[in-house]
């Protein structure tokens, strides 16, 4: 069966760093690109980026830019999102889904709910 | 950026009635057009991609058209289980933007 798999609920403070995890399931990890999209609390769905797992090469939403870190390790078959100093802001669910510019975002992960307070 | 607006942004209907949502691209993205279902508290579900092409296990009430710039998602025969909020979404450039959703309610 075809799945990503997150890791679990984070709770951190603002100013911490963190990094979150996307493992793939079922498929040739390399064969697709992953994204990452942001739920706020109550919002709509808000891409954040991409990455294309064979050559790690990354596009990133002006939205997030110069905020998050997209990357992956194709020995382990698993996409990573990371930040290098949380706002509160941040505080959302983090999806990653398998994604093709044709077929769309068609595997998602389970989502990992991220939440940033003093 | 590409911006996508969907209407409407809420929607009251009755269990068998048609239903269509519509998005719009602020320039033409092909037939770059994604449709998602999400209910509360879960995770996103593709429902159409390329405008018009149905994802494996989707119920054939569910259709969507266009291309270029507008486009529409049609449920035809409205079911309990599809009261949710649907999402458009292009993937023709980056940032693959979504558009800002459309609540279905009883």
């Amino acid at each position: 069966e075809v799945q990503l798999v997150q890791s679990g609920v984070e709770v951190k403070k603002p100013g911490e760093s963190l990094r979150i995890s996307c493992k793939s399931f079922g498929y040739s990890f390399t064969s697709r690109w992953i994204s990452w999209v942001r739920q706020m609390p109550g919002k709509g769905l808000e891409w954040m980026g991409r990455i294309d797992p064979g050559d790690s090469y990354t596009t990133y939403s002006p939205s997030f830019q110069g905020h998050i870190t997209i990357s992956a390790d194709k020995s382990f078959n698993t996409a990573y999102l990371q930040w290098g100093s949380l706002r509160a802001s941040d505080s959302a669910i983090y999806y990653c889904a398998r994604t093709n510019s044709r077929y769309g975002l068609d595997v998602w992960g389970q989502g990992t709910t991220v939440t940033v307070s003093s | 950026d590409i911006q996508m607006t969907q209407s409407p942004s809420s929607l009251s209907a009755s269990v068998g009635d048609r239903v269509t949502i519509t998005c719009r691209a602020s320039q033409t993205i092909s037939s770059n057009l994604n449709w998602y279902q999400q209910k509360p508290e879960k995770v996103p579900k593709l429902l159409i991609y390329a405008a018009s092409s149905s994802q494996t296990g989707v119920p054939s009430r569910f259709s969507g058209s266009g291309s270029g710039t507008d486009f529409t998602l049609t449920i035809s025969s409205l079911q309990p289980e599809d009261f949710a909020t649907y999402y458009c979404q292009q993937t023709y450039t980056t940032p693959y933007t979504f558009g800002q959703g459309t609540n279905l309610e009883i």
